[in-house]
Formats: C-alpha cells, sequence, structure tokens
C-alpha cells in the first residue's frame, strides 16, 4: 500500500537558518504530493502541493519538488522564522484517493 | 467562526463509557473525514464519507462508529471508550469538484480526548 516516510523530529534550529525535512514515499502509479502546516493549538492546512513529476510547490518561502527517480519530495526554506514554528506533514493521494500522511516532524525555531 | 468546528475540544472521561463528538462545516463540502492522531504515528483514517449515503472505514475502525446526520455534520461516536483511545481527534472536509485537482482537506482544530 501506499505510504509516507519523513524524517524524524524534533528538529530545531535557528532564526535565518536553512531548513530541509526530508520526505519519501512508496505509492502505485502517479501520486499527487502534499506538505501540510499544523501551528500549534490548531488543524492541519495545506502548505504546498504537486500533482505530477518534476513539479515545484511552493509558499511562503517553503519549496518542495517532485521527484519521482527517488521518490522524493523534500521541504525546504532559505531562511525559517520564529514563526515557522510548527509540526509539518509530508502526504501523498494515491491510487486510493485518500490522503497518507506522514509521521510529522516538529520544528522549533529559536531566535 | 471556523469554517470546521468540532465539538467538544476537549474531554476526559472513563472506561467503558460512550463518547460522541461531533464535527459541523460550513463549507458547503460533500466530503468529511474523521482522522486520529497520535505523538509519532502522523494521522490515521478512522472513517469517511462521500456523501450523506456513503460511509467508509478507514484503517483504524475498530472501536468507533459515525453517523452523518446531514451534508454539513459528521460525528464519530465511541461506545465503550478504552485508554489507548486517548488521542487528538480531527475532522476534516473537501469538495469532491476541487479535490481531484488540489487534494486538498480542510480541518478543524481537533478533540483532545483522554480516558482514563
Amino acid at each position: 500500500g501506499d505510504s509516507v516516510t519523513q524524517m524524524e523530529g524534533p528538529v530545531t534550529l535557528s532564526e535565518e537558518a536553512f531548513l530541509t525535512i526530508n520526505c519519501t514515499y512508496t505509492a502505485t502509479g502517479y501520486p499527487s504530493l502534499f506538505w501540510y502546516v499544523q501551528y500549534p493549538g490548531e488543524g492541519l492546512q495545506l502548505l504546498l502541493k504537486a500533482t505530477k513529476a518534476d513539479d515545484k510547490g511552493s509558499n511562503k518561502g517553503f519549496e518542495a519538488t517532485y521527484r519521482k527517480e527517488t521518490t522524493s519530495f523534500h521541504l525546504e526554506k532559505g531562511s525559517v522564522q520564529v514563526s515557522d514554528s510548527a509540526v509539518y506533514f509530508c502526504a501523498l493521494s494515491g491510487s486510493a484517493r485518500q490522503l497518507t500522511f506522514g509521521s510529522g516532524t516538529q520544528l522549533t525555531v529559536l531566535p | 467562526d471556523a469554517d470546521v468546528t468540532q465539538t467538544p475540544r476537549n474531554r476526559i472521561t472513563k472506561t467503558g463509557k460512550r463518547i460522541m463528538l461531533e464535527c459541523s462545516q460550513t463549507k458547503g463540502h460533500d466530503r468529511m473525514y474523521w482522522y486520529r492522531q497520535d505523538p509519532g504515528l502522523g494521522l490515521q483514517l478512522i472513517y469517511y464519507s462521500f456523501d450523506v449515503k456513503d460511509i467508509n472505514k478507514g484503517e483504524i475502525s475498530d472501536g468507533y462508529s459515525v453517523s452523518r446526520q446531514a451534508q454539513a455534520k459528521f460525528s464519530l461516536s465511541l461506545e465503550s471508550a478504552i485508554p489507548n483511545q486517548t488521542a487528538l481527534y480531527f475532522c476534516a472536509t473537501s469538495d469532491s469538484k476541487r479535490e481531484a485537482r488540489t487534494g486538498e482537506l480542510f480541518f478543524g482544530e481537533g478533540s483532545r480526548l483522554t480516558v482514563l
């Protein structure tokens, strides 16, 4: 079945540092890939998405590129802010047409 | 007001009690979902409903039941709560017309359930 593996946290960075959160997936066919973010005390919200190979999703300074050859969708941001502190979830929508989530990565950004 | 509202937001109960978590939405979406979140496990799908008459089990439905009372309302019940059902529960909605293109779910703020 479909599965998503993302790097374990927690991740702690200083403000303005570079962020990478790794995400790899297993799926049949051509899934769509997503990053969701969960700010403290809130539900998840869509951060960015990519629907086909080599697509780059971007939003709020975050980027991720759909790499079919490496089955990866790593999340990056060049300069993180304290307000980026949250839990980040990688997810895919595959043949089952349901979202499959990774386990989440807690990010803390220190001033 | 939130587009997806969950009640209660927090609940502490005892083993064996019946619990109902309610979800209502004002987004006009046809699809609704219940997820469970445990630390380190991400989100697991409990049940989902594509419309009022279409309800499906997710990956962890044992011990849970649901009711889609109307397009805007989707309730999750624990008939006899047990301690390992202690978790954060999320309701989510989507628009089937848009989901094929965007895959976007809209989440409520969560209901924290503790079973003693």
